[in-house]
């Protein structure tokens, strides 16, 4: 089956620096990706959408120059978190969609838990 | 908005009793309901899903009706094994937005022998 590879799957980081998370197709092409945030007890929250060759497009809310994405191949997309602060430490977790299936379930990472000292 | 609703766990059962995990959602049109499940040390994986109403997803035992007119999606299976034991979360794409999930805030089952 699709498999979603993220990493790291954990990070400590001090505040002022900055976080990049990977996020790799391994076995299938994604035009689509998608970042998400998990607070503790709460639900998956969508960050941006992250499209092949173009910009990200970010949910409201969600700075854009505090969370680059970058998505430069159809297997990888990226989330730096830049100039991180303890209020960043949460789970991210990233999903791909099979390129041309917009109607496919998504195929999500393990998730990356950052906390930021 | 888009939103879940879906209760709070955790849940714990013994081994073969039966499991429902509620969940209700509020969305404008005709949205498509999952239930993704998610094990200890893994990413999310699709469990079911119901793309129009009084459809009915199935997978591993586990059910869910797609119910219009009172809005849920509620998980129930028959009797549940120790390797049951993840977070489910119930979600939904709406109408036109396909593959942009509202998830809901994830329920915790504990099985026991």
């Amino acid at each position: 089956g699709a498999v979603v590879s993220q990493h790291p799957s954990w990070v400590i980081c001090k505040s002022g620096t900055s976080v990049k998370i990977e996020c790799r197709s391994l076995d299938f092409q994604a035009t689509t990706m998608f970042w998400y945030r998990q607070f503790p007890k709460q639900s998956l929250m969508l960050m941006a959408t992250s499209n092949e060759g173009s910009k990200a497009t970010y949910e409201q809310g969600v700075e854009k120059d505090k969370f680059l994405i970058n998505h430069a191949s159809l297997t990888l997309s990226t989330l730096t978190v830049t100039s991180a602060h303890p209020e960043d430490s949460s789970f991210y977790i990233c999903s791909a969609l099979l390129e041309g299936r917009y109607n496919s379930p998504l195929h999500f990472g393990n998730g990356t838990r950052l906390t930021v000292t | 908005g888009d939103s879940v609703t879906q209760m709070e766990g955790p849940v714990t059962l013994s081994e073969e009793a039966f499991l429902t995990i509620n969940c209700t959602y509020t969305a404008t049109g005709y949205p498509s309901l999952f239930w993704y499940v998610q094990y200890p040390g893994e990413g999310l994986q699709l469990l079911l899903k119901a793309t129009k109403a009084d459809d009915k997803g199935s997978n591993k035992g586990f059910e869910a009706t797609y119910r219009k007119e009172t809005t849920s999606f509620h998980l129930e299976k028959g009797s549940v094994q120790v390797s049951d034991s993840a977070v489910y979360f119930c979600a939904l794409s709406g109408t036109g937005t396909a593959s942009k999930l509202t998830f809901g805030t994830g329920t915790r089952l504990q099985v026991t022998l």
